[in-house]
C-alpha cells in the first residue's frame, strides 16, 4: 500500500516568502491532517479536513497560513509571508475517517522541512 | 486546555533490559491513545495503541497500561534492542477521529 506522500522534503526561504507544501493521502482516506513539528517538540496539529471540508483549524495562524483540499484528495499548506518562527517540519497525515474497530489510525507522510532565514 | 505531559525526556538503558515511558493527559474526554515512535529524520510511525475502554494492551515486546482514574498511561518495552533506539511520543485524542494531543517526546537510547 502506497504512504503518504509530501513535496518537497525540504525548503529554505527568506523571512517574508512565501511556500507552499503539497500532501497526497492514502488513497481512499477521507481524512487529512497538517501538522507543525518544530525541533525537539511533537508535532501540533495546524487544520483537520474531512473530505473537503475543513473539521478543525483552531491552531491555524489564519492571518498567514492557509490550507485547502480541492476535490477531497490533495492538499496544500501556503506560508505567506514567512516568519523566522516557522522553521519546522510540516507533517501531513491522512486516515480513514470512520471508525474501524473503534479507532482511526493516522498514517503519517515523510514531511517537509522549512526553514526560514 | 488540552494537554500530554511525556516523561522522561531522555532515556538510555542497556540492551536487554526494560524501558518506561510515562505520559499524562489533562482532559478526561480522551479516548483513544496512541503512541508513534519516530527515527531520525523519518515520519512517526504508530506502534501501538489502545481505547479507554481497556486498561492494558501487547503487541510482543511492547505494552500499554492506561488508568483511566488518574488520567495516566505508559508504554512499556522489554528486552529493548539498539534498533528500539528513538524518539517516542505519546498522544491522545478527545474524540475518536479528533485531532491527536501530543506529548514532547522522550528520546530513548538503546546501547549495546
Amino acid at each position: 500500500e502506497a504512504g503518504v506522500a509530501q513535496s518537497p522534503r525540504y525548503k529554505i526561504i527568506e523571512k517574508r516568502q512565501s511556500v507552499a507544501f503539497w500532501c497526497n493521502p492514502i488513497s481512499g482516506h477521507a481524512t487529512l491532517y497538517w501538522y507543525q513539528q518544530i525541533l525537539g517538540q511533537g508535532p501540533k496539529l495546524l487544520i483537520q479536513f474531512q473530505n473537503n471540508g475543513v473539521v478543525d483549524d483552531s491552531q491555524l495562524p489564519k492571518d498567514r497560513f492557509s490550507a485547502e483540499r480541492l476535490k477531497g484528495v490533495d492538499s496544500t499548506l501556503k506560508i505567506q509571508p514567512a516568519k523566522l518562527e516557522d522553521s519546522a517540519v510540516y507533517l501531513c497525515a491522512s486516515s480513514l475517517g470512520r471508525l474501524a474497530g473503534g479507532t482511526d489510525t493516522q498514517y503519517f507522510g515523510p514531511g517537509t522541512r522549512l526553514t526560514v532565514l | 486546555g488540552e494537554n500530554v505531559e511525556q516523561h522522561p525526556s531522555t532515556l538510555s538503558v542497556q540492551e536487554g533490559d526494560s524501558a518506561v515511558i510515562k505520559c499524562t493527559y489533562s482532559d478526561s474526554a480522551s479516548n483513544y491513545f496512541p503512541w508513534y515512535k519516530q527515527e531520525l529524520g523519518k515520519r512517526p510511525q504508530l506502534i501501538i495503541d489502545i481505547r479507554s475502554n481497556v486498561g492494558e494492551k501487547k503487541d510482543q515486546r511492547i505494552a500499554v497500561t492506561l488508568n483511566k482514574t488518574a488520567k495516566h498511561f505508559s508504554l512499556h518495552i522489554t528486552e529493548t534492542q539498539p534498533e528500539d533506539s528513538a524518539v517516542y511520543f505519546c498522544a491522545a485524542s478527545i474524540r475518536i477521529r479528533g485531532k491527536l494531543i501530543f506529548g514532547q517526546g522522550t528520546t530513548l537510547q538503546v546501547k549495546p
